[in-house]
């Protein structure tokens, strides 16, 4: 059973424009989540994090919002730039947990187009 | 500061071989955690190694093993290789055991079963 999702396999947008990447998780039990961004031949890089007692985290041009209530996440992106286009992974720690360090989706690609 | 390492790149074996992956941390760091990527399944953890321990452990058959060596140095071994074994085999590196935010990946073994 899938515990981390991104629903959304893909998403376009337009440069400039914002960037709004979902993912919904089921263990009450994650208590930090993380956004990771994937480039072709890459390893994915740490982008930006949120502990579970926090609902907005902020570093520059990207913003994560914890929704606790209703087990969800989302990372907004603004502006958007061609440099973005690449996989965003969300995952979560589930510390204690048997599962290991870190659960991840399975990845949101984005393209921002000039 | 020399990031994550991961040796061979690509790597091509049959049905019933076995393969040994190498990683080397960043200098400094004694956590070791290894995953592995799929297009079905994203990615899913494998095993951490900290101080030459293995602290955790994802939901993978006994085929697949790991080591950590003193110099923080890993292996992973995937015995009896099947079709299915097919992935992105990464690396992430970090100080301590469970520091998930300061998680270094190295760019992937692409290993490849026919």
């Amino acid at each position: 059973d899938q515990q981390v999702k991104q629903n959304s396999p893909s998403l376009s947008v337009q440069e400039g424009r914002i960037s709004i990447l979902n993912c919904d998780y089921t263990n009450s039990m994650f208590d930090y989540f993380l956004w990771y961004k994937k480039y072709p031949a890459e390893g994915p890089t740490f982008l930006i994090s949120i502990s579970s007692i926090k609902d907005k985290n902020e570093d520059g041009r990207f913003t994560v919002f914890l929704n606790k209530s209703a087990k969800h996440l989302s990372l907004h992106i603004v502006p958007s730039q061609p440099g973005d286009s690449a996989v965003y992974f969300c995952a979560a720690r589930n510390y204690g947990g048997s599962q290991g360090n870190l659960i991840f989706g399975k990845g949101t690609k984005l393209s921002v187009k000039p | 500061k020399a990031g994550v390492t991961q040796t061979p790149r690509y790597l091509i074996k049959t049905r019933g071989q076995q393969v040994t992956l190498s990683c080397s941390p960043i200098s400094g760091h004694r956590s070791v955690s290894w995953y592995q990527q799929t297009p079905g399944q994203g990615l899913q953890f494998l095993f951490e190694y900290f101080s030459e321990t293995q602290r955790n452990k994802g939901n993978f058959p006994g085929r697949f093993s790991g080591r950590q060596f003193s110099n923080s140095r890993s292996e992973m071994n995937v015995s009896t290789l099947e079709l299915g074994d097919s992935a992105l085999y990464l690396c992430a590196s970090s100080r301590t055991s469970g520091s998930v935010n300061e998680q270094f990946f190295g760019p992937g073994t692409r290993l490849t079963v026919l």
